[in-house]
């Protein structure tokens, strides 16, 4: 089974700030790498498919790279309703994985 | 617009057995892959099992054997047959559509609670 390593588990910023959110597959899994936001009591989003690649309606502040085994989601000018968890997760095979989430508050 | 919405949740014992449902609006279930994903409380997203468009299953080591994956086509609508329900099984359960790739889930359900207790 692949992990996915996903760095850090928290962070604190400013609004404004450039935040960078890093996730490692235990081995190579091309660019079958999405990104979620989910928000207390709701749902998990769909914000990048992928690695790279912007969901339909998603702010364009937010940014991924990466393909293999190394990954980064990038928010630039961190905006009050970008505070969520996110987490990471390769499709690349089965059994689907996830990172274990990076929790994003206000510093 | 694209729904999903769960039911079927609740408190129940140890080694019992509990369906979840999930009803889709807005698009045919048959046609996408359909997952559930499930999250611990204060936890993670860990993946629990997928229906393919043709019809494959697959599941998660820690629920294969007791869990059952199916669709109804005529009311649009996924399941999650839980049986010999552990406490570690304690979680929300979402529903998530992917319809591009598998384990690509661009749509998510609100989720249901299920409790495993005595």
């Amino acid at each position: 089974d692949i992990q996915m390593t996903q760095s850090p588990s928290s962070l604190s910023a400013s609004l404004g700030d450039r935040v960078t959110i890093t996730c490692q597959a235990s081995q190579d899994i091309s660019n079958y790498l999405n990104w979620y936001q989910q928000k207390p009591g709701k749902a998990p989003k769909l914000l990048m498919y992928d690695a790279s690649n912007l969901e339909t309606g998603v702010p364009s502040r937010f940014s991924g790279s990466g393909s293999g085994t190394d990954f980064t989601f990038t928010i630039n000018s961190l905006q009050p309703e970008d505070i969520a968890t996110y987490y990471c997760q390769q499709y690349d095979n089965l059994p689907y994985s996830f990172g274990q989430g990076t929790k994003l508050e206000i510093k | 617009e694209v729904q999903l919405v769960e039911s079927g949740g609740g408190l129940i014992q140890p080694g019992g057995s509990l369906r979840l449902s999930c009803a889709a609006s807005g698009f045919t279930v048959s046609s996408n892959y359909m997952s559930w994903v499930r999250q611990a409380p204060g936890r993670g997203l860990e993946w629990v099992s997928v229906i393919y468009s043709g019809g494959s299953t697959y599941y998660a080591d820690s629920v294969k054997g007791r869990f059952i994956i199916s669709r109804d086509n005529s009311k649009n609508t996924l399941y999650l047959q839980m049986n010999s329900l552990r406490a570690e099984d304690t979680a929300v359960y979402y529903c998530a559509r992917a319809h591009y790739y598998a384990g690509l889930f661009d749509f998510w359900g609100q989720g249901t609670l299920v409790t495993v207790s005595s």
